[in-house]
């Protein structure tokens, strides 16, 4: 059964930096295309961007609220999915989700169970 | 304010159909696929419908989903009480170069 499993959330001072990490299984997690998600307490879901497979040229695409501040990247060997935020600002609060992505479709199909990320001094 | 508007609320009896709207525009929903996703508190989002129609293997047919323009459709029909969650849609916008959701819609069961 396909499972994603995120970690490293918690409480960050805004300015401060984080590390989340996406472990994958029952996928093939090389040829897979990914993408990160957040919802802020009691708001609506957005995209932060996502990473297309080696196969595929492994580029990135973000967000505009985090471009230049986020950054998403994989470790094929390790089934791992990562998504770097620096310069976290409050309004980053927000549950983080990775996905596996129907890279035709572009749609979610697989989601994590989310990790929480507090941004407040 | 998202790109993709979303009734907030959407209600009706048990055994009744439910229509969730979103609506768009000629750089997203026009020309790009929607998907649909069903969310119930204090948990992930789940894929309910992909490719404007279609559904994933082990989504009930009671859940269907149509486009027409700039314009897409969840429809619910025989409306059970487990069918109370918040339902999003998404597509890919041209312009943004960025996948975006409707605001989200509140499906209640009277």
């Amino acid at each position: 059964e396909a499972q994603l499993v995120e970690s490293g959330g918690g409480l960050v001072k805004p300015g401060g930096s984080l590390r989340l990490s996406c472990a994958a299984s029952g996928v093939i997690f090389s040829n897979a295309w990914m993408s990160w998600v957040r919802q802020a307490p009691g708001k609506g879901l957005e995209w932060i961007g996502r990473i297309k497979s080696k196969s595929n040229g492994g580029t990135t695409d973000h967000a505009a609220p985090v471009k230049g501040r986020f950054t998403i990247s994989r470790d094929d060997s390790k089934n791992t999915l990562y998504l770097q935020m620096n310069s976290l600002k409050t309004e980053d609060t927000a549950v983080y989700y990775c996905t596996t992505v129907l890279r035709m479709y572009d749609a979610f199909d697989i989601w994590g169970q989310g990790t929480m990320v507090t941004v407040s001094s | 304010q998202s790109v993709l508007t979303q009734a907030p609320s959407v209600s009706a009896a048990p055994g009744q159909k439910v229509t969730i709207s979103c609506s768009g525009s000629s750089s997203n929903i026009g020309n790009n696929y929607v998907s649909w996703y069903q969310q119930f508190p204090g948990t992930a989002p789940k894929l309910l419908i992909y490719d404007n129609t279609e559904r994933p293997s082990g989504i009930p047919d009671r859940f269907s989903g149509s486009k027409s323009g700039t314009s897409a459709t969840l429809d619910i029909t025989g409306l059970q009480t487990g069918d109370e969650a918040d339902y999003y849609c998404g597509t890919w916008d041209t312009s943004l170069s960025a996948k975006i959701f409707g605001g989200g819609t509140k499906v209640t069961v009277l």
